[in-house]
């Protein structure tokens, strides 16, 4: 099984700031990485899938990058309705695994 | 539009069985995979199982093999998870989630609490 590892657990920001979210697979899973976004008392959504690429309606303030093992979500300029808690997932192979989230929280 | 509704959950005691049920619309069900993720409240998300679009190749997580089976009735745009031997450590939402076909779960339900106590 693939461990996708967060950090940091907990980003503490202010609206407008940029914030970099951070996820390590433990083994290669290529471009095979996704984003979710989860506000609380709603179902994941959808940011970013292989890697880099905005899923449908998602702004451009999110972006990812990486490959291999080592993968980034930006957000520039935080608005208040980004402060929510996002999940990376692999999807490589399965078991599909996820991250155990990081919580952005306004400061 | 997509709209994934998924039902059944609720409190049962240990050693007790489930059956969740998810009610598909809005997209070609049977074109997709289809999945099962659960999250204990406050907690992450763990992906529960997988199921290819007839049905012909399923994949569960560690935590629920042999327990759980998922299953799909195309005709019906309907997705299933039968849950036995139930422990309170699968206690959570079961979310309903459609794949892309990579492995990504592109659209979710709003999900449905199963309380596993005696």
């Amino acid at each position: 099984e693939i461990v996708m590892t967060q950090s940091p657990a907990t980003l503490s920001m202010s609206p407008g700031e940029r914030a970099t979210l951070s996820c390590r697979a433990s083994q290669s899973v290529s471009s095979n990485l996704a984003w979710y976004q989860q506000k609380p008392g709603q179902s994941p959504r959808l940011l970013i899938y292989g890697a880099s690429t905005r899923a449908t309606g998602i702004p451009a303030r999110f972006s990812g990058s990486g490959s291999g093992t080592e993968f980034t979500l930006t957000i520039t300029s935080l608005q208040s309705e980004d402060f929510a808690v996002y999940y990376c997932q692999q999807y490589i192979y399965w078991p599909l695994t996820f991250g155990g989230g990081t919580k952005v929280e306004i400061k | 539009e997509v709209q994934l509704v998924e039902s059944g959950g609720g409190l049962v005691q240990p050693g007790r069985s489930l059956r969740l049920s998810c009610a598909a619309s809005g997209f070609i069900f049977d074109d997709f995979v289809m999945h099962w993720v659960r999250q204990v409240p406050g907690k992450g998300l763990e992906w529960v199982a997988g199921i290819s679009w007839n049905g012909g190749s399923v994949g569960y997580a560690d935590s629920v093999k042999g327990r759980f089976s998922i299953s799909r009735e195309n005709a019906k745009n309907s997705l299933f998870l039968q849950m036995d031997n139930l422990r309170p450590d699968d206690t959570a939402f079961y979310f309903c989630a459609k794949d892309n076909d990579q492995g990504v779960f592109d659209m979710w339900g709003q999900g449905t609490m199963v309380s596993v106590s005696s």
